[in-house]
């Protein structure tokens, strides 16, 4: 029973192109995020997400779009992809805006090649 | 950048000691959480401590958090092989978003 699942697992794809990483939480969170952490494992916020509000951190390229067809749902586009964009994308989710004692819940990941 | 630093970037250790990380922030924060990433997988999180706490316990974990130095400590005691990840602190700010700002991880091995 994963909390939080992202597919595909593993991405491997030609510059230019558009892709979509998919997340699903089944916890009844509120808040959903997407974290992008990079060959030297930093980890960087990309956007939160609840059913009100989206909150985009400034350095993330408008190349990238999340889309939450439902609040159990967040999906990471990206279009016309570019090498540096290599990297593993992490889903999240928290119960609210509030972090709560439990933190935030994280997917697996989806490594991303870009050829 | 509100990317926090940690320090060690590595630590070694023998099975049943005990491990020392600690981290250091630049802003004011909400809370500071602790996570465990096993290699290829994702976050778990480990411990939140809040802004007006100072220490707090969680079986074999103790963090402490000093807002006047704006720095916290992870003590992981007795430890096992299975412990062996890297460690990251998170900063969550104070605009109420719940975005957590990562620190660079200290990467964890226990020997058997």
């Amino acid at each position: 029973d994963t909390a939080v699942s992202q597919t595909p697992k593993y991405l491997v794809t030609q510059m230019g192109n558009d892709k979509s990483i998919k997340c699903e939480q089944n916890l009844g969170h509120d808040t959903m995020y997407w974290y992008k952490q990079d060959s030297k494992k930093f980890l960087k916020i990309m956007f939160s997400y609840n059913n009100k509000e989206l909150i985009i951190n400034e350095t993330v390229p408008n190349r990238f779009s999340p889309k939450s067809p439902d609040k159990a749902h967040l999906n990471l586009h990206i279009n016309s992809l570019e090498l540096g964009d290599s990297a593993v994308y992490f889903c999240a989710s928290s119960r609210d805006l509030e972090a709560g004692d439990r933190g935030q819940f994280f997917g697996p990941g989806t490594r991303l090649t870009v050829l | 950048s509100q990317q926090g630093e940690e320090d060690p970037q590595a630590l070694s250790i023998q099975e049943g000691e005990n491990a020392t990380m600690n981290c250091s922030y630049k802003t004011s924060i909400n809370n500071l959480q602790w996570y465990r990433q096993n290699s290829g997988r994702g976050l778990v999180h480990l411990i939140l401590i809040r802004s007006n706490e100072r220490e707090k316990h969680s079986g074999r974990l103790r963090v402490t958090l000093d807002t006047s130095k704006k720095s916290s400590s992870l003590l992981i005691t007795a430890s096992r092989a299975a412990d062996t990840a890297s460690y990251f602190c998170a900063t969550s700010d104070l605009t109420g978003a719940n975005n957590l700002f990562f620190g660079t991880g200290t990467r964890l091995t226990v020997i058997p």
